[in-house]
């Protein structure tokens, strides 16, 4: 079946450190990649997004490539701040599925120190 | 704005009572999903709704039920409150595949 797996946090940075945070897929034909971030205490926002190979999802400064050969949608940030300390969640979307039912990584903790 | 809220944000119950989640969106979203979050496991999908009378059990359906009258609600019930269904439930809405999904900020449910 379907899989997202994340690298295991907690991860620590000091601020203006470069990020990743390592997501790779199983899915039968062309899934739908997300990254969603989750501040303590709220529920999930959308971060980014890619339908399609070799697509760039980007936001807030954050990106992510949609890598069809390696099935894999890492997350990227040049420079990390405080603010950006939250728990960060990688999904797809299975392209067979009308309803966009997502299916979650673990989710990876992200920690940045000033 | 329309917006997708859950009821009540905290609920302490005992073991083996009903207890019922509120979900409610103004979005005009077709598809609603309940998932769990626990530590370790991430988000893990309950039951799900494609539309007005379609309900779905995801990967953790035992124990719970939902029920789809209106394209803006969907409750999720606890049929008997057990120690294990202590989590963060979470709500969500989309309306297309390729959208992703609105969430819900969390309702925290602990049961005693």
């Amino acid at each position: 079946g379907n899989s997202v797996t994340q690298m295991e946090g907690p991860v620590t940075l000091s601020e203006e450190a470069f990020l990743t945070i390592n997501c790779t897929y199983t899915a039968t034909g062309y899934p739908s990649l997300f990254w969603y971030v989750q501040y303590p205490g709220e529920g999930l926002q959308l971060l980014l997004k890619a339908t399609k190979a070799d697509d760039k999802g980007s936001n807030k400064g954050f990106e992510a490539t949609y890598r069809k050969e390696t099935t894999s949608f890492h997350l990227e940030k040049g420079s990390v701040q405080v603010s950006d300390s939250a728990v960060y969640f990688c999904a797809l979307s299975d392209r067979g599925n009308q309803g966009g039912k997502l299916i979650f990584g673990q989710g990876t903790e992200l920690s940045v120190k000033p | 704005d329309a917006e997708i809220t859950q009821s009540p944000r905290h609920k302490i119950t005992e073991t083996g009572r009903q207890v019922t989640l509120a979900c409610h969106q103004t979005w005009n979203h077709n598809n609603m999903f309940w998932y769990r979050q626990d530590l370790g496991h991430g988000l893990r999908l309950i039951h799900y709704s494609y539309g007005v009378q379609d309900t779905n059990k995801g990967e953790v359906s035992d124990g719970y039920s939902v029920s789809r009258s209106n394209t803006e609600d969907l409750p999720l019930t606890l049929e008997s409150a057990a120690s294990s269904q202590t989590s963060v439930y979470f709500c969500a809405s989309s309306d297309y595949r390729d959208h992703g999904y609105t969430f819900g900020s969390g309702t925290r449910l602990t049961v005693v």
